[in-house]
C-alpha cells in the first residue's frame, strides 16, 4: 500500500521562476492539503483540494495556486518566487470523514531552495 | 491569540523520565485532536487520535480539556528515540477538514 508520494525531492530555483509540486495521496484518500515548513516552524496550510476543487485555503498569496486530478492526485504552482519561499512543502492526504475529521498522512516533502 | 500554541521547548530530560507538553487552542468547536511527531528534516507522522477526552497508547497518553481549553501528551518512561519535535494539530472550527498544526515542542531525552 503506497503512501503519499512527493517529487521532485529537492529543487533549487531562481527568483522570478516558477515552480510546480506534485504529489500522489495515499491509496483510499481523496483529498489532499498542502503545508509550508520554513525551519523550526511547524507546517502552515495553504490550501486543500476534495473532487478536484479547492476547498480551503490559508493566508497565501496568489501566487500559490494549485490543482487536483480525477485521479486525486494534486499539484502545487508558484509563480515569481521569492527568497521566502524557500521552505519544506509537505503534501498531505486524508479521507473525507462525515463523522470526524480523518488524520493527514505526509509525503516526505519537497525542499526548495530559491537562490 | 494564536489559533494553536505550543511552549517550543526545547524540554531536556534524562531516559526513564516523563514528560508532559500542553497545547492551547483558541477555537472551541474543534472535535477531534492530533498529535503528530516530527524528527528533524521529515516529514511529519501521526503519534495519536483523540476524538473524545483522551486516548492512550502504551507510553504515551493525550487528554483534552474542553474547559480550559487545552491538550496535553505525556510521555512515560521516556527513551532516547523519543527525541523529537511533537505538533499538536486540533481542526479549524467551520473549516473542518483544514488542520492547522503549532509550532511544535522539541523533546531532547540524553542518556
Amino acid at each position: 500500500d503506497a503512501g503519499v508520494t512527493q517529487s521532485p525531492t529537492h529543487l533549487i530555483k531562481t527568483r522570478g521562476q516558477q515552480v510546480t509540486l506534485r504529489c500522489s495521496p495515499k491509496s483510499g484518500h481523496d483529498t489532499v492539503s498542502w503545508y509550508q515548513q520554513a525551519l523550526g516552524q511547524g507546517p502552515q496550510f495553504i490550501f486543500q483540494y476534495y473532487e478536484e476543487e479547492e476547498r480551503q485555503r490559508g493566508n497565501f498569496p496568489d501566487r500559490f495556486s494549485g490543482h487536483q486530478f480525477p485521479n486525486y492526485s494534486s499539484e502545487l504552482n508558484v509563480n515569481a518566487l521569492l527568497l521566502g519561499d524557500s521552505a519544506l512543502y509537505l503534501c498531505a492526504s486524508s479521507r473525507r470523514d462525515s463523522t470526524y475529521n480523518s488524520p493527514l498522512h505526509f509525503g516526505n516533502g519537497t525542499r526548495l531552495t530559491v537562490t | 491569540r494564536k489559533e494553536v500554541e505550543q511552549d517550543p521547548g526545547p524540554f531536556n530530560v534524562p531516559e526513564g523520565a516523563t514528560v508532559a507538553f500542553n497545547c492551547t487552542y483558541s477555537n472551541s468547536a474543534s472535535q477531534s485532536f492530533f498529535w503528530y511527531r516530527q524528527d528533524c528534516r521529515k516529514e511529519p507522522k501521526l503519534l495519536m487520535s483523540v476524538y473524545s477526552s483522551g486516548n492512550e497508547d502504551g507510553r504515551f497518553t493525550a487528554q483534552l480539556n474542553r474547559a480550559s481549553q487545552y491538550i496535553s501528551l505525556l510521555i512515560r518512561d521516556s527513551k532516547l528515540s523519543d527525541s523529537a519535535t511533537y505538533l499538536c494539530v486540533p481542526p479549524d472550527g467551520d473549516s473542518s477538514y483544514k488542520l492547522i498544526f503549532g509550532s511544535g515542542t522539541r523533546l531532547l531525552v540524553r542518556p
